[in-house]
């Protein structure tokens, strides 16, 4: 089946720090790839995607690699600010079928000033 | 104002109880998902609908049943709530229309409680 692992959480980091918080995937096919972000009290928010291996996507100083080869999307940031304290999910979704999005079980990310 | 709103936002009821919860989103999309969110679960997909009149079942809609009203509306019902439904609930949309991968938009959920 399809399914996605996270790193385990919670993950405290220091302001300016660097940040990498790890996703693997297992799927049928060839699955699109997001990162999700969930800041305290709201709904989640698309951060990034990536459609094919080798893609790159990036948004807000964020940055994740579709490797095919190691069936990873890993989420980094160079330096990482008190606002990015949120939780982060992995997902994907494969193209066949109903193209449901199958999720992470979430990373909490704190950033102390 | 947000283009998904969920309805209510808090809700404490008790055991046996019919609950609703409801969904309206103002983006035009066709698809529409209620998923639930527990501690270190992630999400699960309860029930989606694709249009008004097509429905389908999620990895965990035991218990669950939906009505999709408009192409705007998609509520959730608990037809006798039970503590182990006690969950942060979203309702999501996309618009396939425009191409795969299509991205999901998110309401800010709605905290349910079953005593």
């Amino acid at each position: 089946g399809n399914s996605v692992t996270q790193m385990e959480g919670p993950v405290t980091l220091s302001e300016e720090a660097f940040l990498t918080i790890n996703c693997t995937y297992t799927a049928t096919g060839y699955p699109s790839l997001f990162w999700y972000v969930q800041y305290p009290g709201e709904g989640l928010q698309l951060l990034l995607k990536a459609t094919k291996a080798d893609d790159k996507g990036s948004n807000k100083g964020f940055e994740a690699t579709y490797r095919k080869e190691t069936t990873s999307f890993h989420l980094e940031k160079g330096s990482v600010q008190v606002s990015d304290s949120a939780v982060y999910f992995c997902a994907l979704k494969v193209p066949q079928g109903a193209q449901k999005l199958v999720f992470g079980q979430g990373t909490r990310l704190t950033i102390n000033p | 104002d947000a283009d998904v709103t969920q309805t209510p936002r808090n809700r404490i009821t008790k055991t046996g109880k019919r609950i609703m919860l409801e969904c309206s989103q103002t983006k035009g999309h066709d698809r529409m998902y209620w998923y639930r969110q527990d501690p270190g679960l992630g999400l699960r997909l309860i029930y989606y609908s694709f249009d008004v009149k097509d429905i389908n079942k999620g990895e965990i809609s035991d218990g669950y049943s939906v009505s999709r009203q408009a192409q705007a509306k998609f509520s959730l019902s608990l037809e006798s709530a039970i503590p182990n439904q006690t969950a942060l609930y979203f309702c999501a949309t996309s618009d396939f229309g425009r191409g795969f991968p299509d991205t999901q938009y998110f309401g800010p959920g709605t905290r349910l409680t079953v005593l």
